[in-house]
């Protein structure tokens, strides 16, 4: 199975603030990889697809990079709204798997 | 609008079985793969089982393999996990999800929650 490794696992950070999470894939995936956000109470919502292309809806802020074992997610200006878990996840190869997940709280 | 909602859980007793159903509307059901994604507190979001549009492919997870049967019925849009000899570890938040061509997962329902515990 292809392990998915996010970093970090919990950040704080404030309105305004750029944002960065990383993705490590054990093995190459090309650009297999989604990132989701979920909310408390919530199902999660699809953010990228692709590696960088932002799915319908989902704020220009958000921008996804990397292909291979490493990627990103970069979130330009944190907003209110973006305070919740990210996570990846890879559908290159069955089993498809997610990343652990990011908590972004405020600081 | 794109719904999918679960339902069919509840609390279980080791070794027993459960049925989780999916009702999907606002889309044509029997165009999309469909997929069960669980998230539990040992080991967050995990894929369960994929089963395409036509019925004729289907995927499991190994921790659910044997045990887990996944279905549809396209004249009811509707998605099904047959849950057999269910453990501790199966407990959790059961996910209905769709993929389109283009982005796997891309709607989700609110999820449904197994319990299992004696």
């Amino acid at each position: 199975d292809i392990q998915m490794t996010q970093s970090p696992s919990s950040l704080s950070a404030s309105v305004g603030d750029r944002v960065t999470i990383t993705c490590r894939a054990s093995q190459g995936i090309n650009t297999y990889l989604l990132w989701f956000q979920q909310k408390p109470g919530k199902a999660p919502k699809p953010l990228i697809y692709a590696a960088s292309r932002l799915q319908s809806g989902v704020p220009s802020r958000f921008s996804g990079s990397g292909s291979g074992t490493e990627f990103t997610l970069t979130i330009s200006s944190l907003q209110p709204e973006d305070f919740a878990t990210y996570f990846c996840h890879q559908h290159k190869s069955y089993p498809p798997t997610f990343g652990g997940g990011t908590k972004v709280d405020i600081k | 609008e794109v719904q999918l909602v679960e339902s069919g859980g509840g609390l279980v007793q080791p070794g027993g079985s459960l049925r989780l159903s999916c009702a999907a509307s606002g889309f044509i059901f029997s165009n999309y793969n469909m997929n069960w994604v669980r998230q539990t507190p040992g080991k967050g979001l995990e894929w369960v089982a994929h089963i395409s549009s036509s019925g004729t492919s289907i995927y499991y997870a190994d921790s659910v393999k044997g045990r887990f049967t996944i279905s549809r019925d396209n004249a009811e849009n509707s998605l099904h996990l047959q849950m057999n000899s269910l453990r501790h570890d199966d407990t959790g938040l059961y996910y209905c999800t769709r993929d389109s061509s283009a982005v796997p997962r891309d709607y989700w329902g609110q999820g449904t929650l197994v319990t299992v515990s004696s």
